[in-house]
């Protein structure tokens, strides 16, 4: 158990589906953050959230859509996907600072197959 | 551009030691973590280096040169239950982290 939760754990969607993928943290953190993770590759962000204000979008495609509600939950919403976006998608919150020592703690990640 | 290299894959023994290897080129350094990653579950902290030196934690231990853009991550005692990705990652000058793809260790019996 790591403070951070992710739902759903497994989820298999067609290419013109819309699905949500969310993410609780109840670590008191105040930034929150989307992570792809594909195999034999490193971690890619996606998006950060401080304060609820989102802080970096790295060219990720509109197809992937945050919502940060407040300083605990976190979503990514989900359209017309692609079946290269199959993939560990990782939801993470750290205390954020010019505090280089922060750590960052993960979710145990939702499995995104698209067919 | 920046870039951590680690090694993909390495075998070791129950109850010997194993060395995982960082080597990273950032700009700026501003710490280097080891996350552990056990098939299927979430990444989990085990260490933090932003001076020189080795840091030890139990069985675990990490050392860094920061003049060298090197790290490594040691396992003493290996159990079979420390089969798991590795994950390097720095922080570089804007405090943004740069990860490695990961070494997948496996422990045989």
């Amino acid at each position: 158990e790591t403070g951070v939760t992710q739902t759903p754990r497994h989820l298999v969607m067609g290419m013109t589906n819309k699905k949500s993928l969310k993410c609780e943290q109840h670590l008191g953190h105040n930034a929150m953050y989307w992570y792809k993770q594909s195999a034999k590759k490193p971690l890619e962000l996606m998006f950060v959230y401080s304060l609820e204000e989102r802080v970096e979008n790295n060219s990720v495609p509109s197809r992937f859509s945050p919502e940060c509600p407040n300083s605990s939950h976190l979503f990514l919403h989900l359209h017309t996907l692609q079946p290269e976006d199959s993939a560990l998608y990782l939801c993470a919150s750290s205390q954020d600072g010019q505090d280089s020592g922060n750590t960052i703690y993960f979710g145990e990640g939702s499995w995104l197959t698209v067919v | 551009g920046q870039n951590i290299d680690q090694p993909t894959e390495m075998t070791a023994t129950e109850g010997a030691i194993v060395q995982i290897n960082c080597t990273y080129q950032t700009s700026g350094f501003n710490g280097l973590f080891w996350y552990q990653q056990h098939a299927g579950e979430a990444p989990t902290f085990l260490s933090y280096n932003v001076l020189d030196g080795l840091e030890e934690k139990g069985r675990f231990s990490s050392f860094l040169s920061r003049s060298k853009g090197y790290s490594y991550l040691l396992l003493k005692e290996l159990q079979m239950k420390d089969s798991a990705s590795y994950l390097c990652a720095v922080r570089d000058s804007n405090y943004q982290l740069i990860w490695g793809a990961g070494t997948k260790l496996i422990i045989k019996p």
